[in-house]
């Protein structure tokens, strides 16, 4: 009964290159979500997503971050030329389709590094 | 947009004595409050969480109370052990589903 699958566990990118980030969800969640926790801090919601559709993107940069979530295959969280800002932990959680269930349950997360 | 407000910060208990920590939110329409433990190098794990329509929910050693007037909820862990050291993050749904934590407590339990 596998939790929801994030990988890589940890990215290493120079400034100006592009991350992208994976997440499976649990079986039988249909709904997922990213977060970034920078360091020390809480998390911080980024975006809400569903199979093909997005769902609020409210807490996303406007510039150089963008996500989906296709028919098949994980959901991607990419970041275009990134900046020493962007090193954070993004997890992801699912949950199933709303109206049965509120819980999220996380990833184990990646941690990203921008040198 | 939704606020949450966690205290304390950090908290040091001895082993087997009770932990309180407690968060206040300025949205009246959240009826979800899950509990979050993260411990280094890990994603959160949902421990315990309350629905609004009650004021106190129970799993072993841990609880929660709501107070929907005064828009505070609070997580206790009773006969606290080493391994219950770790960061805790209250959170509260919004209208979209999103999570809003607040900004976490550091439970250190001494032996």
């Amino acid at each position: 009964n596998a939790g929801v699958m994030q990988n890589p566990r940890h990215l290493v990118r120079r400034r100006g290159q592009e991350a992208r980030l994976r997440c499976s969800p649990m079986k039988g969640h249909s709904h997922v979500y990213w977060y970034r926790q920078l360091p020390e801090e809480g998390l911080k919601f980024m975006v809400y997503l569903q199979k093909e559709n997005i769902i609020d993107e409210s807490g996303m940069p406007k510039e150089r971050f963008s996500a989906e979530f296709p028919k098949e295959g994980p959901s991607i969280l990419r970041i275009q030329q990134v900046v020493r800002g962007d090193s954070a932990a993004y997890f992801c959680a699912s949950s199933p389709a709303p109206g049965s269930s509120y819980e999220q349950y996380f990833g184990p997360g990646t941690r990203l590094t921008v040198t | 947009g939704e606020n949450v407000e966690q205290h304390p910060s950090t908290l040091s208990v001895q082993e087997g004595d009770s932990a309180v920590i407690k968060c206040t939110y300025s949205d009246s329409a959240s009826n979800y409050f899950p509990w979050y433990k993260q411990e280094l190098g890990k994603g959160p794990q949902l421990i315990i969480d309350i629905r609004s329509n009650v004021g106190e929910k129970k799993d072993q050693r841990i609880a929660v109370t709501l107070n929907k007037t005064a828009k505070h909820f609070s997580l206790h862990i009773t006969e606290t052990q080493p391994e219950d050291s770790a960061v805790y993050f209250c959170a509260l749904l919004g209208s979209a589903r999103q999570l809003t934590f607040g900004s976490g407590t550091q439970l250190t339990v001494l032996p």
